[in-house]
């Protein structure tokens, strides 16, 4: 009954290696995003996705790839892990205008 | 540049002592102001969303206030389940479309029994 599920929870990989983080909710919003948090637990936002079409493409390096196949599932691959990249990435939706946010439990990403 | 400031970033009390937090903001016409709480390794669960100056909401023990410029988190007698990291967010009137927030730091909230 989770309304935005992650996958995995944890991760730890090493530099240089490709993976991925997936997200799915089934609340019925139509808007999906990807937030990073860093050691001091602050937010920030790097790619929201409305309806399979992406709308806020933050300053994230490229090597961060977000794909949408439908609007309930929203995934992120990351190329060429660096250890810069150690951090809780959590997956959240909205209706359209982002009242309230759901967030996912988290992935937290830990490159070694 | 939009902004989001929280303080204290820690914050100890102990049980039955009431306290505020509070989120200072900057930005370019606000559309809401967000609170969450989260619970260590969980995500932030939603609170309350505030739209304009003057407005109040409460949730059990929790009561949050706006004004134009900042928004105090009130917890009133406080229980250790309330400990946890409460985050502010502020929404821009030009982010209504894309549902962009903005978070502070956070305050790290113990309360002791």
């Amino acid at each position: 009954d989770t309304a935005v599920s992650q996958t995995p929870k944890y991760l730890v990989t090493q530099m240089g290696n490709d993976k991925s983080i997936k997200c799915e909710q089934n609340l019925g919003h139509d808007t999906m995003y990807w937030y990073k948090q860093d050691s001091k637990k602050f937010l920030k936002i790097m790619f929201s996705y409305n309806n399979k079409e992406l709308i806020i493409n933050e300053t994230v390096p490229n090597r961060f790839s977000p794909k949408s196949p439908d609007k309930a599932h929203l995934n992120l691959h990351i190329n060429s892990l660096e250890l810069g990249d150690s951090a809780v990435y959590f997956c959240a939706s909205s209706r359209n205008g982002g009242d309230g946010y759901t967030f996912g439990s988290g992935t937290r990403l830990t490159v070694v | 540049e939009d902004q989001v400031t929280q303080s204290p970033e820690a914050l100890r009390l102990q049980e039955g002592e009431s306290s505020s937090l509070n989120c200072s903001y900057t930005v370019s016409g606000l559309r809401g102001l967000f609170w969450y709480r989260q619970d260590p390794g969980k995500g932030p669960e939603f609170l309350f969303t505030l739209y304009s100056a003057g407005e109040e909401k409460e949730k059990e023990r929790l009561k949050a206030t706006l004004t134009k410029k900042e928004s105090f988190l009130h917890i009133t007698a406080p229980k250790p389940e309330d400990s946890a990291t409460y985050l502010c967010a502020v929404q821009a009137s030009g982010s209504s479309n894309t549902g962009k927030l903005i978070f502070g730091q956070g305050t790290t909230l113990q309360v002791k029994p």
